[in-house]
Formats: C-alpha cells, sequence, structure tokens
C-alpha cells in the first residue's frame, strides 16, 4: 500500500524557534498533502491543504504566516512552524492523496512537537 | 462538508461482531464516504470506503442505505488490538480529484476481554 512518511518523528523546541515538518509520499506521486494537528483526546484538525507547486489553501483561524508549507514537489510537503509557542505544541499529522479514482488519503505517522 | 454524528465511545467482547453507525445527514450526491481508524500516537488508517450499497474488504464492511444518510462500519470478530478510535468522514470531491475531509470526534472503540 502506499506509504507516507514524517520527519522528525518527535521534536523538542524552545519558545521563539521554528520548526521544519517534512511529509514525504515514498511510493506515489502526491497530487495533494493535508495538514492535520491533533490536540490530546481531541479529534485531527485540518489546517490546511496544499496542491504541488501551488500555495497552501488555510483553513479558517490557521495563521498562514505562522504554518508555512511547501509542497515543492510530488513527494513531498514541508509544514514549518515559525516562532513556536508552548500552545502550538501538538501532534502534526501530515496525509497525501494520488488521483483518482480513489479519495483514500494516506497519513504518516504523525509528528509530536513539544515546546519549551 | 456535511457533518457526521457517531458515538463517542463503543465497549465489546472479543470475539464479537462490532457495528458503528454514522450519521451523515447532509451528504452532497458526489462524497464519499471513509473511515479511519486511529490508535493513540498515531496517524490514522485507511479502512475501508464506499459510495452506497455494501462494501466487504479483509478487515471490515461498510453498509450504506439507499437514502445515503448514514453508514454502518461493521468489525467481525474484534480482538484487543481492535481497540482505538474510529472515524466516520465525509468528503467533498475537489476539482483536483482529492476528498477535503472534516474529522468528528471519532467513537473510541474498548475491545473486553
Amino acid at each position: 500500500g502506499a506509504v507516507v512518511s514524517q520527519h522528525p518523528s518527535r521534536v523538542i523546541c524552545k519558545s521563539g524557534t521554528s520548526v521544519k515538518i517534512e511529509c514525504r509520499s515514498l511510493d506515489f506521486q502526491a497530487t495533494t498533502m493535508f495538514w492535520y494537528r491533533q490536540f490530546p483526546k481531541k479529534s485531527l484538525m485540518l489546517m490546511a491543504t496544499s496542491n504541488e507547486g501551488s500555495k497552501a489553501t488555510y483553513e479558517q483561524g490557521v495563521e498562514k504566516d505562522k504554518f508555512l508549507i511547501n509542497h515543492a514537489s510530488l513527494t513531498l510537503s514541508t509544514l514549518t512552524v515559525t516562532s513556536a509557542h508552548p500552545e502550538d505544541s501538538s501532534f502534526y499529522i501530515c496525509s497525501a492523496t494520488g488521483t483518482l479514482p480513489s479519495y483514500e488519503q494516506y497519513f504518516g505517522p504523525g509528528t509530536r512537537l513539544t515546546v519549551t | 462538508l456535511a457533518k457526521t454524528t457517531q458515538p463517542i465511545s463503543m465497549d465489546s467482547y472479543e470475539g464479537q461482531e462490532v457495528n458503528i453507525t454514522c450519521s451523515h445527514n447532509n451528504i452532497a450526491t458526489n462524497d464519499y464516504i471513509t473511515w479511519y481508524q486511529q490508535f493513540p500516537s498515531q496517524g490514522p488508517r485507511f479502512i475501508i470506503q464506499g459510495y452506497k450499497t455494501k462494501v466487504t474488504n479483509e478487515v471490515a464492511s461498510l453498509f450504506i442505505p439507499a437514502d445515503r444518510k448514514s453508514s454502518t462500519l461493521s468489525l467481525p470478530r474484534v480482538s484487543l488490538s481492535d481497540t482505538a478510535v474510529y472515524y466516520c468522514l465525509v468528503g467533498e470531491a475537489g476539482s483536483g480529484g482529492y476528498q477535503k475531509v472534516t474529522f468528528g470526534i471519532g467513537t473510541k472503540l474498548q475491545v473486553i476481554p
């Protein structure tokens, strides 16, 4: 089956620094990638949708200048949390989808971000 | 996006069949119904997807009535390893062929020995 990886799996950073999370589709071309955030015991919240080579579409309430998303190739998308604060601590999950006919999203294993 | 409603939690004994029903009254014509499973601190894992009637794969069955306003995920003979949160998603088809979905709260299934 299709595999999506994320790197790093865990990261701890100091408040005010920036952190980059990578999401890669390993065996298929991901025309669209999604970034989610999940707080403990809560559901996944969609942050943004990105298509290769174009600007990401952010969901309402998500600061695009704080959460920078780049989808430079069909196998790689990155999420950069800029000037991180403790409230940004969360589980960040990416997913990728290819082309029709399936609408299945393939999810990465997630990245645990802790901001101290 | 169609909103989904599903039970917050369910308990089941090992070996039993588990049915989780999801309501999606505002489902649109081109929406697909997809179910995912998530273990703690892991990304969701695809279980099954359908549009109408019945779909079956090696791990589950999905029953969708004719009006498509609900769907039922059926897990045959659950084991302890099936303890997880199960999400029912209904997504609209994007112009690029992707499905934008909204996760609800999910159903936390606890399998009891």
